[in-house]
């Protein structure tokens, strides 16, 4: 069965902080994909980033990164320098490929006070 | 392009009421979904599409009915609402070529729905 996990349900940090989302997943296809997609507050959903099970390296926009190890089922993303604007609900997704079942997160809410 | 676009914004039924929400885009994506977003939950797909004439359930697909008969439009409706029903509805597309559903999913800006 696939499952993704979002352990942390609200973070509050103070702008310029760092701050990393967890995310830690299962499934037992070897080739899938993940993904990243934010809520801000008026709702709507924006992809951030789509990696496939084979391409572990990691990667950098801007202030965003994220960290795929397949070794501990983890895609973890980190936001550097924290601003207000980050303030949203961040989800977690995972899809096998072929598949047309997403399975999403419950999301973590991150505030950035400024 | 305006991308995926979903009518009405809000909606407010009484239990027992049915109602269709529209949902359309633009990108010429083979693949359409709908996803309910429960308060403080992540999403969970109700029924797919990979092209005109061809839907499956998803996750949570009883209570609703789907149609796809243009690569355009999928509406989604729901018959005899519930409370239960109330949620944000969200649809989405995807081009559907090579990796077929893993491409990028675009979303439209959802619907809210109330069921009282």
């Amino acid at each position: 069965a696939q499952k993704v996990t979002q352990a942390q349900t609200e973070i509050s940090v103070v702008e310029k902080e760092d701050v990393t989302l967890d995310c830690v997943y299962e499934t037992r296809d070897t080739t899938y994909y993940l993904f990243w997609y934010k809520q801000p507050p008026s709702g709507e959903l924006v992809f951030l980033i789509r990696r496939n099970s084979f391409d572990e390296q990691n990667e950098i926009s801007g202030r965003y990164s994220w960290n795929f190890q397949k070794s501990t089922s983890s895609f973890n993303f980190t936001i550097t320098a924290s601003q207000v604007v980050d303030s949203a609900v961040y989800f977690c997704a995972l899809c096998n490929t072929g598949g047309f079942k997403t399975i999403f997160g419950a999301g973590t809410r991150l505030f950035v006070k400024a | 392009n305006a991308g995926v676009t979903q009518t009405p914004k809000f909606r407010i039924l009484k239990i027992g009421q049915s109602m269709t929400l529209q949902c359309a885009q633009d990108m010429n994506h083979n693949y359409m979904y709908w996803y309910r977003q429960d308060p403080g939950m992540g999403l969970k797909l109700i029924y797919y599409s990979v092209g005109a004439g061809i839907t499956d359930k998803g996750e949570v697909p009883n209570g609703y009915n789907v149609s796809r008969s243009t690569t355009e439009d999928f509406p989604l409706r729901l018959e005899l609402a519930a409370p239960s029903q109330t949620s944000v509805y969200f649809c989405a597309s995807s081009p559907g070529v090579g990796a077929g559903s893993t491409d990028t999913q675009y979303f439209g800006p959802g619907t809210r729905l109330t069921v009282l």
